[in-house]
């Protein structure tokens, strides 16, 4: 049964990057995508974008384009959510979550999540 | 882009009452819907993909049913362990790109 593990809590000045890990155990890494999801406080679910690992191949929401780069180490079945450009609307829990099956290069008909990393907590506070 | 939107916003009911909450979108996602709990603090757990298939491990009281653009989650007889926000998911299959509903929560009348 795979496990998301994600990298602990960060707090980051306005206008400077944070860059979050998600750690894949016990089960299949690179066929599966891995995409991020924010929650800010109080308020709903957010897609950021994904990463097919075996393909390195990133699609994100046009919200986050050119701000956000999500990237995957298969070597170490470690995916990364990088956010620049911080602003305090960024504060929020970001999770990861993998896909519920596997992915080709041109299809991902399981593009729902399960299983889901536990979360880090990114503030943006001066 | 497809934009979900959730009703009612809040449903107050109590335990052992049928549970039924709507998601509507702008267009047709076929059966590309999926359905989540979330607890406070917790993260999101997957109830519900294609529209109506049960996900591993998820009870018998929840079910899905729809196509198209109306979506229906079912809790038949709600334990205390449900009151919590429910969100609905669409996908594209290529470019993989993911919208979710705003979310409804369900709490204890």
């Amino acid at each position: 049964q795979v496990q998301l593990v994600q990298s602990g809590a960060e707090v980051k000045k306005p206008g400077s990057s944070v860059k979050v890990s998600c750690k894949a155990s016990g089960g299949t890494f690179s066929s599966y995508a891995i995409s991020w999801v924010r929650q800010a406080p109080g308020q709903g679910l957010e897609w950021m974008g994904g990463i097919i690992p075996i393909f390195g191949t990133a699609n994100y929401a046009q919200k986050f384009q050119g701000r956000v780069t999500i990237t995957a180490d298969e070597s170490t079945s470690t995916a990364y959510m990088e956010l620049s450009s911080l602003r305090s609307e960024d504060t929020a829990v970001y999770y990861c979550a993998r896909t519920l099956g596997y992915c080709s290069s041109t299809s991902c008909p399981n593009n729902w999540f399960d299983p889901w990393g536990q979360g880090t907590l990114v503030t943006v506070s001066s | 882009e497809i934009v979900l939107t959730q009703s009612p916003a809040t449903l107050s009911l109590s335990p052992g009452e049928r549970a039924t909450l709507s998601c509507r979108a702008s267009q047709s996602v076929s059966s590309y819907l999926a359905w989540y709990q979330q607890k406070p603090g917790q993260a999101p757990r997957l109830l519900i993909y294609d529209a109506s298939n049960r996900a591993t491990g998820i009870p018998a009281r929840f079910s899905g049913s729809g196509s198209g653009t109306d979506f229906t989650l079912t809790i038949s007889s709600l334990e205390p362990e449900d009151f919590a926000v429910y969100y609905c998911q669409q996908r594209s299959n290529w470019p993989p790109r993911v919208t979710f509903g705003p979310g409804t929560k369900v709490d204890i009348k």
